[in-house]
């Protein structure tokens, strides 16, 4: 099956700070990324959804300004949190998909990153 | 809105009994179903989808648009079947929405 990697698995930055998740799709080209973030004991939450080469979509309730995802190419897309506070630490999780036909593809997921803002 | 709710947090059994996990949704259109699954330290990956309408690791799952189902389905459970388990909504596999999950847990 695809795979899709995460970089970092784990990081811990200080408030203030800003901090970039990267997300490979590994063995194929994918179209389409999502980010979802999982709050303890709950389920994921879509954030965004990004396509190469154009502006992320992004989930109401969700600040773009502070979520800022690239989607450089058809292999990377980065999230990258701005000024991060205590309260967005959280784990993030990316997936990537692929157009197969008119729909798009299975998602296949990435291990998630753990952020920690102390 | 697309909702997806998954009335049980927690789920125990017994091995070799038969095992099912709740799933409702509320979708004004034609959805596509997932169940999604999570092992022990593992990513989350695809378990099965209704328009593939395959068993998987003896798991099915039958959409019941009457009542707005999804329930997941194995006559009986192994250990190696306990994990999280999330179903899963969207269009066309796009904007995703998850269930709050299950966790099953299989004794021996």
């Amino acid at each position: 099956g695809a795979v899709v990697s995460q970089h970092p698995s784990r990081v811990i930055c200080k408030s203030g700070t800003s901090v970039k998740i990267e997300c490979r799709s590994l063995d194929f080209q994918a179209t389409t990324m999502f980010w979802y973030r999982q709050f303890p004991k709950k389920s994921l939450m879509l954030m965004a959804t990004s396509n190469e080469g154009s502006k992320a979509t992004y989930e109401q309730g969700v600040e773009k300004d502070k979520f800022l995802i690239n989607h450089a190419s058809l292999t990377l897309s980065t999230l990258t949190v701005t000024s991060a506070h205590p309260e967005d630490s959280s784990f993030y999780i990316c997936s990537a998909s692929k157009l197969s036909g008119e729909s798009l593809d299975e998602q296949y997921f990435g291990p998630g990153t753990r952020l920690t803002v102390t | 809105a697309q909702r997806v709710t998954q009335p049980e947090k927690l789920l125990s059994v017994f091995k070799g009994a038969p095992v099912e996990l709740k799933c409702n949704y509320s979708y004004s259109g034609s959805p596509e179903l997932f169940w999604y699954v999570q092992y022990s330290r593992q990513r989350l990956q695809l378990l099965l989808r209704h328009i593939s309408r395959e068993s998987i690791k003896g798991f099915t799952a039958d959409l019941n648009k009457g009542e707005t189902s999804f329930h997941l389905k194995k006559p009986f459970a192994q250990e190696e079947d306990s994990a999280m388990y999330y179903c899963a909504l969207s269009r066309n596999n796009n904007d995703m929405r998850f269930g709050a999950g299950t966790r099953l847990t299989v004794k021996p």
